[in-house]
């Protein structure tokens, strides 16, 4: 059984379309995260959510939204791709919003052309 | 504020040999740290943690790691380096009491020579 699922796990599209990746964990964890892992492999956290609850939104452009229908799922949309939103990106889940260590999906690698 | 410092971005060891990986913190409270591990096209895996009990804190695959206050290090070692190894490492901060966020540091590549 995975922990923490992303699909899908290689996505390429084009310029100024709109794309969504799914996240969900099966730990009964209470805190979800998105974060960015730019091409020299650092990773930045993207928001995070509490209980289906917006805790942290790290200056992120508003093409992306995130959506959480239940605390097991959260969602992220982006609207009109561009070229920089080339990353992967990693969904990650904490059993609380304390000091507890994340579990990472897979990844999902975005590619924009 | 937070930040990590991982002191090399690229460390090479022969098979056999031991393994240091740098890491250090800046925190305001009391942090609690990690390192990640990456293998090629994966996601990352916890490889061990600190929560302010025992300063050395062993984790797994045989990699082990010392919190030390006074020097605000966490470097990551393992006696015998194996080729299984060869991946990247993050080290991690967070701390309360704010909302758990983890601070990651920009990764150590680790070759194993055979």
């Amino acid at each position: 059984d995975t922990a923490v699922s992303q699909t899908p796990k290689y996505l390429v599209t084009q310029m100024g379309n709109d794309k969504s990746i799914k996240c969900e964990q099966n730990l009964g964890h209470d805190t979800m995260y998105w974060y960015k892992q730019d091409s020299k492999k650092f990773l930045k956290i993207m928001f995070s959510y509490n209980n289906k609850e917006l805790i942290i939104n790290e200056t992120v452009p508003n093409r992306f939204s995130p959506k959480s229908p239940d605390k097991a799922h959260l969602n992220l949309h982006i609207n009109s791709l561009e070229l920089g939103d080339s990353a992967v990106y990693f969904c990650a889940s904490s059993l609380s919003m304390r000091n507890t260590e994340a579990f990472f999906g897979q990844g999902t690698r975005l590619t924009v052309v | 504020a937070q930040s990590v410092t991982q002191l090399d971005s690229h460390v090479s060891v022969s098979e056999g040999t031991p393994v240091l990986l740098r890491c250090n913190y800046s925190s305001s409270y009391s942090p609690s740290l990690f390192w990640y591990v990456q293998h090629p096209n994966k996601g990352l895996q916890l490889l061990l943690k600190y929560t302010s009990a025992a300063t050395l804190v062993k984790g797994i695959n045989g990699f082990e790691a010392e919190f030390k206050k006074s020097e605000t290090s966490f470097h990551l070692t393992k006696p015998s380096a194996h080729m299984s190894d060869a991946a990247e490492y993050f080290c991690v901060v967070s701390e309360s009491p704010s909302a758990n966020q983890f601070y990651f540091g920009t990764g150590t590549s680790l070759t194993v020579i055979p």
